[in-house]
């Protein structure tokens, strides 16, 4: 089957203590992405990957760090959360860039 | 620049026909999607058009226009369950991200 596993599910921490979200797909993809939700904004995209250690910024990088040594695995890290990153974040994959996207099941975030 | 517009919320009544809006403003074009989204959960994907016209999809169908820059989705015979956001979506115009309206809330009320 089909997935994209992304853990935690919920994540409650403080200021400035590094975090990282895990987010892996069984489909080959190569292209993965993260979002983060937030209420009348969308989704709004933080990084993506074209391939294995290729990497990008989206439209709101700022605060976070993307990693990709292996095609099914893309880590979003938090290395020093602040309460403006509290938020709903979702990774997304899809075979290529023009394609339906695939989604984790989402992180809700709680920076205090 | 890329915009997506779409109505924020919508109410509809059970067994009713519902029509969400879309407007796109791109400088390319490579197709346009439409994804569900129930309350804390992850979009799923819905329908896809590349080409003018309607596509049809049991209770869901999609139109395209792309000379005007507009889509829509088609939601017939409403039921309960379709009480969720539907998001209008688009890749860039380099290919790099798809870029995602801010959704529109649909209450569907008996």
């Amino acid at each position: 089957e089909a997935q994209v596993t992304q853990n935690p599910r919920y994540l409650i921490t403080v200021t400035g203590k590094k975090l990282t979200v895990t987010c892996s797909q069984n489909m080959n993809h190569e292209y993965m992405s993260w979002y983060r939700q937030d209420p009348g904004l969308g989704l709004r995209q933080i990084y993506y990957s074209m391939n294995v250690e290729v990497t990008d910024k989206g439209d709101v990088p700022e605060g976070y760090k993307v990693s990709r040594k292996e095609k099914r695995n893309f880590p979003l890290i938090l290395e020093s959360p602040s309460p403006n990153q509290t938020s709903l974040y979702f990774c997304a994959t899809s075979g290529r860039v023009s394609e339906k996207l695939f989604f984790g099941s989402g992180t809700q975030l709680s920076v205090l | 620049g890329q915009n997506i517009d779409q109505p924020t919320e919508m109410t509809a009544t059970e067994g009713a026909i519902v029509q969400i809006n879309c407007t796109y403003q791109t400088s390319g074009f490579n197709g346009l999607f439409w994804y569900q989204q129930h309350a804390g959960e992850a979009p799923t994907f819905l329908s896809y058009n590349v080409l003018d016209g309607l596509e049809e999809k049991g209770r869901f169908s999609s139109f395209l226009s792309r000379s005007k820059g507009y889509s829509y989705l088609l939601l017939k015979e409403l039921q309960m369950k379709d009480s969720a956001s539907y998001l209008c979506a688009a890749p860039n115009t380099g290919g790099f991200k798809t870029i995602f309206g801010a959704g529109t809330r649909l209450f569907v009320k008996a």
